[in-house]
């Protein structure tokens, strides 16, 4: 079975552009979280999503929103980029809510703002 | 604000030899703590969970201690391979709000050499 898949792989963009980066969770798993990992330090939690309901949110800026699609993909979206959003955004899927669910991590897109 | 401490920054350990990375937090509602394990270019993954309930949790070579009254948590690595060579996180999690996030400690970054 394939894990959980994210796109692009890589994304350059410049300060005040908008960007979209996109999540699809194992086959089965209604559950997506996103996490921004700062080069050096460990994942910050950003959103939690289920069956396309946000469950929960990190102390993140309204510049960053999601959402999750009836097939359970998700979408983040970050407008007005800063040069500091450069780092490596990791979603992760499990089957349910609940945090002692074991939560599979996707590569993670790598996104660089100059 | 940091919630999970974890050190030391980076371990270098012999092959054969034990690899101890030692967490402690500070929100005593934190009822999940996993520990997670990343390889370059590679999103974390899953490596042994533990809950309050239990001061100790074996699986395989890895062993989670937990001190519950000092609000620490250690990861061990018996008989440490080169293939274990990888950085660790530490997390913590409160079920209860009933989502998902996860908090990550800053990461461990391990070589074992031969």
């Amino acid at each position: 079975d394939a894990g959980v898949t994210q796109s692009p792989t890589h994304l350059i963009k410049t300060r005040g552009q908008q960007v979209t980066l996109r999540c699809s969770p194992i086959s089965g798993h209604k559950s997506v979280s996103w996490y921004q990992q700062v080069l050096g330090q460990g994942p910050q939690f950003i959103f939690q999503y289920y069956e396309k309901e946000e469950r929960g949110r990190g102390n993140f800026p309204d510049r960053f929103s999601a959402r999750q699609f009836p097939n359970y993909s998700s979408e983040l979206n970050v407008n007005a980029l800063l040069l500091g959003d450069s780092a490596l955004y990791l979603c992760a899927s499990s089957l349910e809510q609940a945090s002692y669910n074991e939560q599979f991590f996707g590569p993670g897109t790598r996104l660089t703002v100059l | 604000q940091q919630q999970v401490k974890q050190s030391p920054q980076s371990l270098i350990v012999q092959k054969g030899g034990i690899s101890i990375i030692n967490c402690a937090y500070e929100n005593t509602a934190f009822d999940y703590f996993p520990w997670y394990q990343q390889f370059p270019g590679k999103g974390p993954a899953l490596l042994i969970a533990i809950r309050p309930d239990v001061s100790e949790k074996k699986e395989g070579r890895f062993t989670i201690s937990f001190n519950k009254s000092a609000k620490q948590f250690s990861l061990h690595i018996m008989d440490s391979q080169p293939g274990d060579s990888a950085t660790y996180f530490c997390a913590a999690s409160i079920d209860s709000f009933g989502n998902e996030k996860l908090t990550f400690g800053t990461g461990t970054r391990l070589t074992i050499i031969p």
